[in-house]
């Protein structure tokens, strides 16, 4: 079973809230992503933990803050967003980073608006 | 990263076979080509990869030509529910740091009609 469990599904959030996105896995995959998706356009790589080390960052501003607590679960800290930071928030994950034929599974993802 | 050129998008009939093109010339020797779809408001659905030879499972069949510069996607019976955006995707191989860079170009969508 290839499942990557994303909550929340819809988030709604100020400029000046703290939220997280969460995202679990029990594939036993050891590499999992956070990518962000605008409406009509393809996602994008945000961040990359391979082996619960961030191995990949995107250039990705501060105000997200990515935490791997444990191999099945990833979070994504939201802090001072702004309105254009709206969007679709993918998780993925892959049996073992750096490697080629290794598929990345996505999950549904978490659609956040910053009002 | 080797990069893809898909068709913006395409039409099928319901029923038909849906052959979606996808070029990558400058593909090297060790990437795989990736074939993954995003249903609307869904997550990207992985669909087939291969190397080098043609592949195929209960999704789809992948022909990759001899040059490697291209490749075929094929839905045997395409239905309704085979509307999507399709990403024909290069991974990038023996990354420093670890990870995959799974970098999605603009992708084909692919309208089933009746």
């Amino acid at each position: 079973d290839t499942e990557v469990t994303q909550t929340p599904k819809h988030l709604v959030m100020g400029m000046t809230n703290k939220k997280s996105l969460k995202c679990e896995q029990h594939m036993g995959h050891r590499a999992m992503y956070w990518y962000k998706q605008k409406a009509k356009k393809p996602p994008e790589l945000m961040f990359v933990y391979s082996y619960e080390k961030l191995s990949i960052n995107e250039s990705v501003p501060s105000r997200f803050s990515p935490e791997c607590p444990n191999s099945s679960l990833l979070n994504l800290h939201l802090h001072a967003l702004q309105p254009e930071d709206s969007a679709l928030y993918l998780c993925a994950s892959s049996p073992r980073a750096g490697t080629t034929g290794n598929t990345i599974y996505f999950g549904e993802g978490s659609w956040l608006t910053v009002v | 990263d080797a990069k893809t050129t898909q068709p913006p998008s395409m039409d099928c009939a319901e029923g038909r076979a849906a052959n979606l093109p996808c070029n990558h010339s400058t593909i090297s020797g060790n990437e795989y080509v990736y074939w993954y779809r995003q249903i609307h408001s869904q997550g990207p659905q992985y669909i087939i990869h291969g190397l080098k030879n043609n592949e195929t499972n209960e999704m789809a069949s992948l022909i990759i030509t001899e040059d490697r510069k291209s490749s075929t996607l094929i839905l045997p019976h395409a239905t309704l529910r085979d509307t999507a955006v399709y990403y024909c995707i290069v991974r990038v191989a023996g990354l420093t740091g670890g990870g995959n860079k799974l970098t999605f170009g603009t992708g084909t969508q692919l309208k089933v009609e009746l």
